[in-house]
Parts: structure tokens; sequence; C-alpha cells
């Protein structure tokens, strides 16, 4: 089955920037979706389609996603982003929902 | 606004039958992919399956065959029902609204609040 791989753990200090990766086999090939999910939370979805912004996630969120490794990245880190990140794709050929392990983003 | 709620008991012994019921608001049942996954104490996100009105349901190899998600229109419900639960089921359930689940790319974009549900004699 399709593996999704994070780092466990990322840490920034506030006001610069925390990139997450998120890597998997040819994943650029695929779409990547994003969610936060802070302590005791429901996780939100903040990025799908790679790149694309629901309502409501700040524009200081943008994703890539090419080759091996898809990127979300958190400009201006604030307080408020501290929370653990989850990658997401869809697998065509088993039609299962997959995600990577996740990853705490500490802001320093 | 779609609101979706998880309801059902807390405590469920083993070998017994847990079942969840996801209440959605906002939103008709009988349109998108209403799915359900867990997160056990600590872990990451784990899928249970999804389905969508009229089609069969599709799971998570690592529940196989213990699991059976349904709708009911009437209600505007979706439920969940794992047999033969063991300590290593004790997780948050969540019920999560699928998008574009037979096209292109699955994502989740409404969820609820979750239910924290332990097996335990």
């Amino acid at each position: 089955s399709y593996v999704l791989t994070q780092p466990p753990s990322v840490s920034v200090a506030p006001g610069r920037t925390a990139t997450i990766t998120c890597g998997g086999h040819n994943i650029g090939g695929k779409s990547v979706h994003w969610y936060r999910q802070k302590t005791d939370q429901a996780p939100v979805l903040v990025i799908y389609y790679d790149r694309d912004r629901p309502s409501g996630t700040p524009e200081r969120f943008s994703g890539s996603n090419s080759g091996n490794t898809a990127t979300l990245t958190i400009s201006r880190v604030e307080d408020g982003d501290e929370a653990d990140y989850f990658c997401q794709v869809w697998d065509r050929s088993t039609n299962h929902v997959i995600f990577g392990g996740g990853t705490k983003l500490t802001v320093l | 606004q779609v609101q979706l709620q998880e309801s059902g008991p807390g405590l469920v012994k083993p070998s017994e039958t847990l079942s969840l019921t996801c209440t959605v608001s906002g939103a008709a049942i009988g349109t998108y992919f209403w799915s359900w996954l867990r997160q056990s104490p600590g872990k990451g996100l784990e899928w249970i399956g999804y389905i969508y009105d009229g089609r069969s349901a599709t799971y998570n190899p690592s529940v196989g065959s213990r699991v059976t998600i349904s709708l009911d229109r009437s209600e505007n419900q979706s439920s969940l029902k794992l047999t033969s639960v063991a300590a290593a089921d004790t997780a948050v359930y969540y019920c999560a609204r699928g998008i574009d689940c037979s096209s292109s790319s699955c994502y989740l974009d409404f969820w609820g609040q979750g239910i924290r549900v332990t097996v335990s004699s």
C-alpha cells in the first residue's frame, strides 16, 4: 500500500517560516491535502489539491507538490499555528484514503 | 454551515460491537462521501472507510470484515458498526464529509468533533 512519510517534529521561531514535508513515491502525480489538528480538537482542512486554501485558511499557508515530496509552508508563523499537521492522499488504485504519520509543529 | 456530530457509547466491552452514529446538518446525506476515521491515543489518523449513497462502502483493510458503514436518509445520518472490538480499537472516532472520492482525489472538508470510545471490561 502507498506510504506517506512526514518528519515527526518541526520547530520554528515566531515570525519565521515553517516547512513541513510529506514524502511518497511519485507523490507529485497525486493530489495532496493537509490538515491541522490542535490539541484535543478535530482535524481541520487547511490545504486541498496541493495548494488550494479553503475559506478560513490564512494566506500565510501555502502548499506545493512535485516529484517525491509535497510541502506545506507556513509563513510568518504565529503561536496559534502550533499543532499537528497531517498530509493525505487518495490512492486511486484502491480507492483508499491514506494519511501521513503527522508532524508536530512547535513554535519556539 | 455543515455540521457533523458523532454519538454513541463511550465504553464498549471486549468482543462486543461498537456502534456510532453521525448526525449531519447543513448537507444532504444522499450526496457526498461520508467517512469514518479514528485516532488512537497519541497516534495519527486512521481512515476506516467511506460510503456514498447508492454505492457499496469502501473500507480500510486494517479493519477488514469487522466494519460496516451505512446511511440513513430519513435521519440524515451515517452509522459505523465495528464488531469483535479489542483494546486496540480504543480511540477517538470521527466522521467527516468526503469530496471527490470517486473521481480525482478524496479530501475531507468538514469533520465532527469526535467521540472517545474505550474498549474495556
